[in-house]
């Protein structure tokens, strides 16, 4: 049974409007929350993170929100640009469980130009 | 140097032969991680080690054979591998005081015939 979950495999979105990027979870255990970026033939690359103590955590364009109580959090991205196409993993961690993350599917953003 | 070195980037081997995956990280990083990713999927973990030594295996099977021989490198020995094994292997590596910010590699994607 997937823990993290992603469940759209694909986003569209044009450049310069915002894309919303979700995740739910079903391990109440999970304390802390990070978004990944994945281009082609490259490894993960790490974008935000967010802590259960937070409900939102902010870098430049991207910011990240946690609602606990309904175990979703959701990756906004704005102005999307063309650059951002990849796709975005949501991975989550429990204290308890030392350093493994639990990763979801995946969604493939596109930014159109 | 912020980075975590995989090589190679490409193998293909048949299911007799005996390769190992490389990688390298001088980033004082303590915890190394292996993680394989079919196409389409989310990374799945297969070994964690912790201060050089194994903390985590993820019930690999034994044709996959970790070593880690100092705190800057982590290898993945292959061996009687299966087509089904083809997959992108990823090494990760994270730090003591910040456990779950992962930093990648570029992946070795690996090809069995």
């Amino acid at each position: 049974d997937q823990q993290v979950k992603q469940n759209s495999p694909s986003l569209s979105v044009q450049e310069g409007r915002i894309s919303i990027l979700n995740c739910d979870y079903t391990n109440s255990m999970f304390d802390y929350f990070l978004w990944y970026k994945k281009y082609p033939a490259e490894g993960p690359t790490f974008l935000i993170s967010i802590s259960s103590i937070k409900d939102k955590n902010e870098d430049g364009r991207f910011t990240v929100f946690l609602n606990k109580s309904a175990k979703h959090l959701s990756l906004h991205i704005v102005p999307s640009q063309p650059g951002d196409s990849a796709v975005y993993f949501c991975a989550a961690s429990a204290s308890w469980a030392g350093n493994m993350l639990t990763f979801g599917g995946g969604t493939r953003l596109m930014v159109k130009p | 140097d912020t980075e975590v070195t995989q090589t190679p980037k490409h193998l293909v081997m048949g299911m007799t032969n005996k390769k190992s995956l490389k990688c390298e990280q001088h980033m004082g990083h303590r915890a190394m991680y292996w993680y394989k990713q079919k196409a389409k999927k989310p990374p799945e973990l297969m070994f964690v080690y912790s201060y050089e030594k194994l903390s985590i295996n993820e019930s690999v099977p034994s044709r996959f054979s970790p070593e880690c021989p100092n705190s800057s490198l982590l290898n993945l020995h292959l061996h009687a591998l299966q087509p089904e094994d083809s997959a992108l292997y990823l090494c990760a590596s994270s730090h003591p005081d910040r456990p779950y910010g992962y930093t990648f590699g570029s992946g070795t994607r690996l090809t069995v015939v």
